[in-house]
Formats: C-alpha cells, structure tokens, sequence
C-alpha cells in the first residue's frame, strides 16, 4: 500500500491564483481530512469526510472547498489564493476499529502564496 | 471537543523516561484520549489511544487517573530520535470520526 499520498509537494502561487491540492490513499478508509499547519503551531483543521459524497467544514473553512466523488480521492481546492493561505497542507485518512480511531497523515504539501 | 492543555517544552536526556502531562478538564463520557507524534517536515504519526487506566504498546504508556482530567504519556528510555512534537487529543472518535482537533501540543528535545 502507498498509504495517504500528496500532491504536489511545494507550490508556489500568486495572489488570486487557483489551484488544487490532490489528495488519495488506498487502504480503503472511509474518514477523509485536510489540515494546515502554520509555523510553530498545531495542525487546524479545514474540512473532513466521513465517506462518498459527505464533507464538512472543519475549524477553518473559509477560502478552500472539498468534495469527495470516491472513496480514494479527497481534493482541497484554493478559489483565490491570499497570502494567508501560506502554510502546510496535510491529509490524513482514518478508519474505526471499535472505539478507536487511528489517523494515518500523508508527508504534505508547502504552498506559498506571494 | 474537549480543550486539552500541555507544556510547550520539555528537554530531556538519552536514557531518561520522559512523561508528557496533558489535561482535559472538560473531557465527556464518551471522549478517548490520544497521542499523536510529529518530526519535522512530516506528518503526525498516531502513538496511542486509551479511555482509563494504564494502556501500553510497543512504543510508549498512557496513564489515566479514574477522575479522567489529565493523562501521561510516558516514553521509556528516550533516544535522540524521539525528538518530536506530542500531540494530545481528546475526543468522541467513535461519533465524530475524520474530525481531530489538534492543540499546541508539546516540543520535547532529546539531549544527548
């Protein structure tokens, strides 16, 4: 198994620039989440998915959006690009056994916004 | 999601037991506790996971006291390698499931 994979690994953008963050793992788990870390902080999280079709915001939603078509994928789209968007992007897909969830993250992707 | 509250720091030296202190004074019924590790430049890597009492694996110990408003994370024997940011959640995995919430957590630098 790959895992959790990310691409691309660094971008960088212009201010009001669109792009995609793509996101896929292949151990079938049905939770999906984005998150970003700024410097020296803990990772926020932006939306999430609990399988096909359903996603919901997280703690910071405002300015990206998800959909979730498939079970694999889980894509994080920038509408306009703010220099605040400035950070790195983790995916993390999770599967329950009983009561516990376990989390597995992919390495990431550093965007900068100029 | 109950808040949780760490040090931001901790140093330690190789061969020592470290234990990372968390609390979650708000902490429901239904909420797990879990610890998650990070290394520069990656992502965060699941430790551990418990409700009460004392749970232990391969990598490391959590202890939780019967009232559940703190828990320790306990790390054997530290090497240089265990260098890392620990993370503590607290949460109902089971009904809120994809849906982590991620505090400052704690930096603990391993010396030799």
């Amino acid at each position: 198994n790959a895992g959790v994979t990310q691409t691309p690994k660094f971008q960088v953008l212009k201010t009001g620039q669109s792009m995609t963050l793509q996101c896929a793992q292949d151990m079938n788990h049905e939770y999906m989440s984005w998150y970003r870390q700024d410097p020296g902080m803990g990772l926020r999280l932006i939306h999430y998915s609990v399988g096909a079709g359903i996603t919901d915001q997280g703690e910071v939603p405002n300015g990206y959006n998800v959909s979730r078509s498939t079970t694999e994928d889980f894509p994080l789209r920038l509408l306009s690009a703010a220099p605040s968007q400035t950070s790195v992007y983790f995916c993390a897909s999770s599967y329950r056994t009983g009561t516990q969830e376990t989390q597995y993250f992919g390495p990431g992707t550093r965007l900068l916004v100029l | 999601l109950a808040k949780t509250t760490q040090p931001i720091s901790m140093d330690s030296y190789e061969g020592q037991e470290v234990n990372i202190t968390c609390s979650h004074n708000n902490i429901a019924t239904n909420d797990y506790i879990t610890w998650y590790q990070q290394f520069p430049s990656q992502g965060p890597r699941f430790i551990i996971q418990g409700y009460k009492t004392k749970v232990t694996n391969e990598v490391a110990s959590l202890f939780i006291p019967a009232d559940r408003k703190s828990s320790t994370l306990s790390l054997p024997r530290v090497s240089l390698s265990d260098t890392a940011v620990y993370y503590c959640l607290v949460g109902d995995f089971y009904n809120q499931g994809g849906k982590l919430i991620f505090g400052q957590g704690t930096e603990l630098s391993v010396k030799p």
